[in-house]
């Protein structure tokens, strides 16, 4: 079966600074990967997804991430981070019947 | 457009009462269904998945139950509710391709006392 480990449960950072958010997954199989959003009292919403070809991917909001199958890796990255983007950002791998989230990473962006 | 709806959005319930949360999907048909849990500061925890009416998967064992009397809808029930049942309850849809994103409603925030 497949899993999701995210490194970093909380990542401090300071406005128009960089963040990377860190994701590995291990699968057996061939992956689908995701990254989302949740905002406070709110559900989960889409940032990208990986499916096949390039291994880098663009999202929403100036997100995005890169595929590296040799180290099993999804990294979210952002190279300039603004007050709204603190949340709490899950990674997530699908290859059969369901998908699996990791525990999230709480990003908090200060002024 | 597709659209899902859960409800109630906050519920308060005390020890030993029932339980049921409800979950429709919209503007698209046969759905796989969801239902996570989402403990304070903790991620998400796949509860129940349904590939259609009247399958349902169970993940976790507890307390809770799940039914899906329709192709669109999506129920979560528990006889006798639990302290330990507290949380965030998500209801989700995707298409029937691994590669679907999920898309999610917006949350049930249970309390039980």
């Amino acid at each position: 079966a497949q899993s999701v480990t995210q490194l970093d449960s909380q990542v401090p950072v300071f406005e128009e600074a960089p963040v990377e958010l860190r994701c590995n997954y291990s699968s057996s199989v061939s992956v689908y990967l995701f990254w989302y959003v949740q905002y406070p009292n709110q559900g989960l919403q889409l940032l990208l997804k990986y499916l096949s070809g390039s291994t880098l991917v663009k999202g929403i909001n100036g997100f995005e991430a890169e595929f590296n199958k040799s180290q099993t890796s999804f990294h979210l990255r952002k190279p300039s981070v603004h007050i709204s983007d603190t949340a709490e950002y899950f990674c997530a791998v699908s290859d059969a019947g369901d998908m699996r989230f990791g525990a999230g990473t709480r990003l908090t962006v200060k002024p | 457009s597709q659209t899902i709806h859960q409800w109630p959005a906050t519920l308060v319930q005390p020890v030993g009462s029932p339980l049921s949360l409800e979950c429709t999907v919209e503007g698209t048909s046969n759905p796989n269904l969801y239902w996570y849990r989402q403990a304070a500061g903790r991620g998400l925890q796949l509860l129940f998945y349904s590939v259609g009416i009247g399958q349902i998967s169970s993940e976790v064992p507890q307390n809770l139950s799940a039914s899906r009397p329709q192709d669109r809808q999506f129920i979560l029930s528990s006889k006798k509710l639990l302290l330990s049942d507290s949380g965030f309850y998500l209801c989700a849809w995707r298409g029937s391709s691994y590669n679907s994103p999920l898309h999610f409603g917006n949350g049930t925030r249970l309390t039980v006392t």
